[in-house]
C-alpha cells in the first residue's frame, strides 16, 4: 500500500442494503475525512476523524457513520442505502487537521438502485 | 450558499495566455487556503497552498491571498492544454475540525 487506498472502486447497491466503504492509509496521518462529491455540488465532508478514536460530523453526514479504531483506517458505513446516496466518495487525510496537504484516495463510485 | 464560492465555469482561454480563477470565502477564522486540481474521474490533487497575505509563486502557478477581502486566487501563466481541468478551491473549516471546505469548482478549457 503506497498512500491511501479505498475499496471498492466502484459498486452498484440495492436501495435499503448496508454497505461499508473501506480507506486506509499508511502515511500515519492523524486527521481523516470522507468526502461525496456530485454534480454542481462540489465535495462535501460527510464525516472527519482528527486523531485515532474521535470523529466528528460534517457538512452532510445523516445517513452515515463512521469508527477511528486505529490511525490507518477509517471506513465508512451507509445503514440503509438510499438513492440519494448515489455518488462518488473520497477519502482524504492529512498529517495534521486543515493546516496541510490533504491526499485523497482514488474514489468509490457508488450507485444505489 | 456554500462557504467558499467560486464562479464554475467554463472559463476558456486560449493557449499561452494568463487563465485567473477566483474564490472567496465566509468564515474569516479561516487560516490555511488551497488550491486543487481535478481531471474528470480522477481525485483532486493538490496545486498550491498559501497561509499568508500576498502572493506566493510556484512555476507558472501564483496564488493570491488578500484575508481582508476574504477573497484567494490562482494565476496560470501560459496556459497549456493539459491544464484544462476543474480547479478546486479549499479553505479549512474551524468547525469542522479544520476540515477542508471546497468550492464547486472552476472548470478550465485551454484551447489550441
Amino acid at each position: 500500500i503506497a498512500g491511501i487506498t479505498q475499496a471498492p472502486t466502484s459498486q452498484i447497491l440495492a436501495a435499503g442494503r448496508r454497505m461499508t466503504l473501506r480507506c486506509t492509509q499508511d502515511m500515519r496521518h492523524n486527521a481523516m475525512y470522507w468526502y461525496r462529491q456530485d454534480l454542481g455540488l462540489g465535495l462535501r465532508l460527510i464525516h472527519y476523524s482528527n486523531t485515532a478514536g474521535t470523529t466528528g460530523k460534517g457538512e452532510v453526514p445523516d445517513g452515515y457513520s463512521v469508527s477511528r479504531a486505529n490511525t490507518d483506517d477509517f471506513p465508512l458505513t451507509l445503514a440503509s442505502a438510499v438513492p440519494s446516496q448515489t455518488s462518488v466518495y473520497f477519502c482524504a487525510s492529512t498529517p495534521s487537521p486543515g493546516t496541510t496537504e490533504a491526499f485523497f484516495g482514488q474514489g468509490t463510485r457508488l450507485t444505489v438502485v | 450558499q456554500k462557504e467558499v464560492e467560486q464562479n464554475s465555469g467554463p472559463l476558456s482561454v486560449p493557449e499561452g495566455a494568463i487563465a485567473s480563477l477566483n474564490c472567496t470565502y465566509s468564515d474569516r477564522g479561516s487560516q490555511s487556503f488551497f488550491w486543487y486540481r481535478q481531471y474528470s474521474g480522477k481525485s483532486p490533487e493538490l496545486i498550491m497552498f498559501i497561509y499568508s497575505n500576498g502572493d506566493k509563486e510556484d512555476g507558472r502557478f501564483t496564488a493570491q491571498l488578500n484575508k481582508a477581502s476574504q477573497y484567494v486566487s490562482l494565476l496560470i501563466r501560459d496556459s497549456q492544454p493539459s491544464d484544462s481541468a476543474t480547479y478546486l478551491c479549499a479553505v479549512n473549516m474551524k468547525y469542522s475540525g479544520y476540515a477542508l471546505n471546497f468550492g464547486k469548482g472552476t472548470s478550465l478549457l485551454v484551447t489550441p
